[in-house]
């Protein structure tokens, strides 16, 4: 699976939008950018995943470059419970195989 | 949507004692679960992958006698730590993939916090 960077941490004060990147230069054509969280001392939970278009559901919108290089998860009003690690993945369509954790970002909403 | 229910969520155990955590798939069928531990301020790190009615496969490091993984029907996997250390307490997560469509979704359970004192 093709590897992901992604800052260490960020803030975001509460209410604002919380914009976290993720670079996944060597992409390939068949592998979909995922994005899970973690909140402290719990289980990740699935955000949103895509291809090539943006994407919107109720938790977040997935802004993907064009050249498929970097994307841009976006929480749009950060709540406090909003705080957690943020980790983007990338995999081939149709694996059902492990998905592989980078460090990931942690995100603290400041009220 | 899909649920994995684990159990329990923390448990202190002695040295020397086993220690069984439960994962089961409550809406769906789960022939493959993915055993996770997670360390202090690190990130999830795959252990295992137990597949319905085979033997597990484990990653290099991972001691097989030590993490008893049994996985005996399609909706409950199971992970035993057998005479267990300071040293193994962390976190553990389970978690299971789900066909949505043409891709998988991956369902976690809620984690066990593992004490050995």
């Amino acid at each position: 699976d093709a590897k992901t960077t992604q800052p260490t941490s960020m803030d975001c004060a509460e209410g604002r939008a919380a914009n976290l990147p993720c670079n996944h230069s060597t992409i390939s054509g068949n592998e979909y950018v995922y994005w899970y969280r973690q909140i402290h001392s719990q289980g990740p939970q699935y955000i949103i995943h895509g291809l090539k278009n943006n994407e919107t559901n109720e938790m977040a919108s997935l802004i993907i470059t064009e050249d498929r290089k970097s994307s841009t998860l976006i929480l749009p009003h950060a709540t406090l419970r909003d705080t957690a690690v943020y980790y983007c993945i990338v995999r081939p369509g149709g694996s059902q195989g492990n998905l592989i954790f980078g460090k990931g970002t942690k995100l603290s909403v400041k009220p | 949507g899909a649920v994995v229910s684990q159990h329990p969520s923390r448990v202190i155990c002695k040295s020397g004692t086993s220690v069984k955590i439960e994962c089961r798939s409550l809406d769906f069928q789960a022939t493959t679960m993915f055993w996770y531990r997670q360390f202090p301020k690190k990130s999830l790190m795959l252990m295992a992958t137990s597949n319905e009615g085979s033997k597990a496969t484990y990653e290099q490091g991972v001691e097989k006698d030590k993490f008893l993984i049994n996985h005996a029907s399609l909706t409950l996997s199971t992970l035993t730590v057998t005479s267990a250390h300071p040293e193994d307490s962390s976190f553990y997560i389970c978690s299971a993939p789900s066909r949505t469509g043409y891709n998988y979704g991956y369902t976690f359970g809620s984690g066990t916090r593992l004490t050995v004192v």
